[in-house]
């Protein structure tokens, strides 16, 4: 059974940071794209971050372009995004996805984390 | 960015009921598009990818069909377990998503 967990939200002032981690499990992410995807609070969907099985390939939201890094280590099995540089508009729920047909579909997602940008 | 615009932004329907979601794109993506299924404090869920290929372990109740502009995510028997928010997004180029539709009992 495939399993994603994230991990590493929590309430961050702005101008901070914060690195937001995916583990997995009955999954191997060397294999897959993987991706991350927030939602702010009541709001729609928006795909943050993807990045190659050979972490050769990353593309990003131009909304978090230069200050949100993807990377992944595919021997501990994990995916990370070090965020910096927040702001209020970054709160949000933030999820990690696979990537099993396509780059950005989404087909396993983890429960989510919650990032929240506030003084 | 291409814009992705769902209607109807929400709508009622009975158990038993067909219904239909639509789709369009702001230019043309061919068949790259996904539906999503979100159910309240819940990650969303593939349902169809490529604009008509049915996730595995999607019931056959739903299908999708369109390509170039124009989708439509149809649910033919609704269950009660299918009344969600449903959001189409497409990957053809950085991937967007639609303003989502929630399907509310009637």
């Amino acid at each position: 059974q495939v399993q994603l967990v994230e991990s590493g939200g929590g309430l961050v002032k702005p101008g901070g940071s914060l690195r937001l981690s995916c583990g997995a499990s009955g999954l191997n992410v060397r294999e897959y794209f993987m991706s991350w995807i927030r939602q702010a609070p009541g709001k729609g969907l928006e795909w943050v971050s993807y990045i190659s099985s050979s972490s050769s390939y990353t593309n990003y939201a131009d909304s978090v372009k230069g200050r949100f890094t993807i990377s992944r280590d595919n021997a501990k099995n994990s995916v990370y995004l070090q965020m910096n540089s927040l702001r209020a508009e970054d709160t949000a729920v933030y999820y990690c996805a696979s990537g099993q047909y396509d780059p950005a579909v989404g087909d396993y997602w983890g429960q989510g984390t919650l990032v929240t940008v506030s003084s | 960015a291409i814009r992705m615009t769902q209607s109807p932004s929400s709508f009622s329907a009975s158990t038993g009921d067909r219904v239909a979601i639509t789709c369009r794109a702001s230019q043309g993506i061919s068949s790259y598009l996904a539906w999503y299924q979100q159910k309240p404090g819940k990650a969303p869920k593939l349902l169809i990818y490529a604009a008509s290929t049915l996730q595995s372990g999607v019931p056959s109740r739903f299908s999708g069909s369109g390509s170039g502009t124009d989708f439509t995510l149809t649910i033919s028997c609704l269950q009660s377990e299918d009344f969600a928010t449903y959001y189409c997004q497409q990957y053809y180029n950085y991937p967007t998503f639609g303003q989502g539709t929630r399907l509310e009992i009637k």
